[in-house]
């Protein structure tokens, strides 16, 4: 089984300043893991993925996401905010191998950046 | 490369009426997912295509639910007698035959239930 956690519901930043939202995941094996952005009634847009590599992988917007096997932690960081940036944000899992191809995501962490 | 488009955008039944959704993937990604997603929580697993073959249904799906992709392009997903539990979000994504290919989301079709 596969599981991802985001220990924030919310997070509220200040525009220019760095934002960090945290996501944790626990799989029988080794993880791709992925990061996507959804505005208001709209589906989700892809940020990032890890897949293998560099334990830092910048993505989309400026954001970046830093792997930690030990943690089995993948938080998601940007180094100045904009408050564009507000949006809910999930973290999302799937096998490395294996038949199972579907995405088991986080509850999500809305993030706003205050002007 | 025109997105995932999803048809209708919103859907207000009565209960114990069927409804049917459309998904277009985009055009040269051989692998299509039907998630659900209620408010508040992340989307969650309903079923996978493989070209025209349904590989994969979550637990989720149950029995008054269908889905298809008949030529391997669009999917439809059909829910039978409808219930209140089903008003959701329902989000369709579709990805490359590689595995570690990214899914790109349609913008869903948002049903509610009277």
């Amino acid at each position: 089984a596969q599981s991802v956690a985001q220990p924030e519901d919310q997070v509220n930043v200040a525009e220019g300043n760095p934002l960090t939202v945290k996501c944790t995941y626990s799989v029988s094996g080794n993880p791709y893991l992925f990061w996507y952005v959804q505005y208001p009634n709209r589906g989700l847009q892809f940020l990032l993925k890890y897949i293998t590599g560099d334990n830092l992988v910048k993505g989309s917007y400026g954001f970046e996401a830093e792997f930690n096997k030990s943690q089995t932690s993948f938080h998601l960081k940007k180094p100045s905010a904009l408050v564009s940036d507000s949006a809910l944000y999930f973290c999302a899992v799937r096998l490395l191998s294996g038949s199972a191809r579907q995405l088991t995501f986080g509850s999500g962490t809305q993030l706003t950046v205050l002007p | 490369d025109t997105g995932v488009s999803q048809d209708p955008r919103h859907k207000i039944t009565k209960r114990g009426q069927n409804v049917t959704f459309r998904c277009d993937p985009i055009s040269e990604h051989n692998r299509l997912y039907w998630y659900r997603q209620t408010l508040g929580q992340g989307p969650e697993f309903l079923t996978y295509f493989q070209n025209e073959a349904q590989l994969e249904k979550s637990r989720l799906l149950s029995d008054r639910f269908s889905a298809e992709r008949p030529k391997g392009s669009f999917s439809t997903l059909e829910i039978q007698r409808t219930e209140q539990g089903d008003s959701a979000m329902y989000l369709c994504a579709s990805s490359q035959g590689q595995s570690n290919q990214p899914q790109h989301f349609g913008d869903g079709t948002r049903l509610s239930i009277l």
